[in-house]
């Protein structure tokens, strides 16, 4: 069955650094469009950052762009998301998702990594 | 823009419960309904605005087209307690959630 399992959160100073990474099984990974959704404590779902199945085409939501970068990689089915010069307001979990299919909806999660930006 | 109201409610348990989301603009039937219990990810319940997907409750059902779409609880379980959110696609991103709702007993 279809796994998505994020590691790398933790506790950062605001201006620090994370890599987030989420572990893919029981699918071609591929050839699925994946997105990195977050979602801070108490509030609703925020899309992060998108990359298409083929690594060319990449998005950032309002927050990410010029600070995140996502990227995927096919050999080990792994997607990651790099976070630089992280912000208290980036206090989330972080999921990774699977998207059904080109600017398709999502149909898997994966259970969250939580992320801590505090002096 | 997806605009879901009620933001919460409560019911009790038997109870029909709906939810609407409205979008901006018209996205055909381009939108999915989560489910996300306390502590939990979320969980795809609807695509195509009506589309149950597999192993969901038939108790639930989505409609609409175009602007305003709903997500119906038949008859409302202690299992439903969760907050649901819409989610419209087949657009480039940003991708694009409804604010939630909370379900209550």
């Amino acid at each position: 069955q279809v796994q998505l399992v994020e590691s790398g959160g933790g506790v950062v100073k605001p201006g620090g650094s994370l890599r987030l990474s989420c572990a893919t099984s029981g699918f071609s990974f591929s050839d699925f469009f994946m997105t990195w959704i977050r979602q801070a404590p108490g509030k609703g779902l925020e899309w992060v950052a998108y990359i298409s199945a083929t690594t060319n085409v990449f998005y950032y939501g309002d927050s990410a762009q010029g600070r995140f970068t996502i990227s995927r990689d096919s050999a080990t089915n792994s997607l990651y998301l790099q976070m630089n010069s992280l912000r208290v307001e980036d206090t989330a979990i972080y999921y990774c998702a699977r998207v059904r299919g080109r600017y398709s909806f999502i149909d898997f999660w994966g259970q969250g990594t939580l992320v801590t930006v505090s002096s | 823009q997806l605009t879901q109201s009620p933001s919460s409610l409560s019911a009790s348990l038997g109870d029909r419960v709906t939810i609407t989301c409205r979008a901006s603009q018209g996205i055909s039937d381009y939108l999915a309904w989560y489910q996300q219990k306390p502590g939990n990810s979320p969980k795809l319940l609807i695509y195509d605005a009506s589309t149950l997907q597999s192993g969901v409750p038939t108790r639930f059902s989505g409609s609409g087209s175009g602007t305003e779409f709903t997500l119906t609880i038949s008859s409302l379980q202690p299992e439903d307690v969760a907050t649901y959110y819409c989610h419209r696609y087949n657009t480039a991103p940003p991708l694009t959630f409804g604010g939630g709702t909370k379900v209550e007993i």
